[in-house]
């Protein structure tokens, strides 16, 4: 089943022990992105990257980093959690975008984290 | 002006009723968009997209207005399993490789 997994889907963690939530797709797609959802502001951009070794940032990157040492995973690191990272977060992969081209992103099911 | 607004209800409206929302976006150079449903809680997933001036699939019709640059989604013949937040997402321009989300419409259908 083409898919993107995320892991944990629940995290209760407390200000600035690192963390780690994964993300893996398993559609060979090029393009993924981790995003931020919360009440009031929409789902925002953290990072992107747009393949192996190639990672940008987004609309919100401070504070998180990211990875993408393998195609299928795109890990997204938080060095020292603020309470203010509290968030639902999730990760999302297309085939590469180019020019004005269809992609549909592929959502995971989302993380939801607490800092404490 | 805000890149992607949209207005964030509830529309609480009742089975059989014919809903539309709209969804403005500052960025001339917007080509492609793409309309997501999110049930609460639940990842975004991808309804429609519009690349000219609109699409249709079965009860669902988008439109695109690119002198107004506002693009729109119409549900005829409103369900319960409609109820959900519909978000609006343009693409950027040719060389842009990123969605930019509207904050969402939130839908009730009432029976």
């Amino acid at each position: 089943e083409a898919q993107v997994t995320q892991n944990p889907r629940y995290l209760i963690t407390v200000t600035g022990k690192k963390l780690t939530v994964t993300c893996s797709q398993n559609m060979n797609h090029e393009y993924m992105s981790w995003y931020r959802q919360d009440p009031g502001l929409g789902l925002r951009q953290i990072y992107y990257s747009m393949n192996v070794e190639v990672t940008d940032k987004g609309d919100v990157p401070e504070g998180y980093k990211v990875s993408r040492k393998e195609k299928r995973n795109f890990p997204l690191i938080l060095e020292s959690p603020s309470p203010n990272q509290t968030s639902l977060y999730f990760c999302a992969s297309s085939l590469f975008p180019s020019g004005n081209s269809y992609n549909e992103q592929f959502f995971g099911p989302g993380t939801r984290l607490t800092v404490l | 002006r805000k890149e992607v607004e949209q207005d964030p209800g509830p529309f609480n409206v009742p089975e059989g009723a014919t809903v539309a929302f709209n969804c403005t976006y500052s960025n001339s150079a917007s080509q492609s968009f793409f309309w997501y449903r999110q049930d609460c809680r639940k990842e975004p997933k991808l309804l429609m997209s519009v690349y000219s001036s609109g699409n249709e699939d079965g009860r669902f019709t988008a439109q695109l207005n690119r002198a107004s640059q506002y693009i729109s989604l119409l549900i005829r013949d409103s369900k319960l399993s409609d109820s959900a937040t519909y978000l609006c997402a343009p693409k950027g321009g040719a060389g842009s490789y990123q969605l930019t989300f509207g904050k969402g419409t939130k839908l009730s259908v009432i029976p």
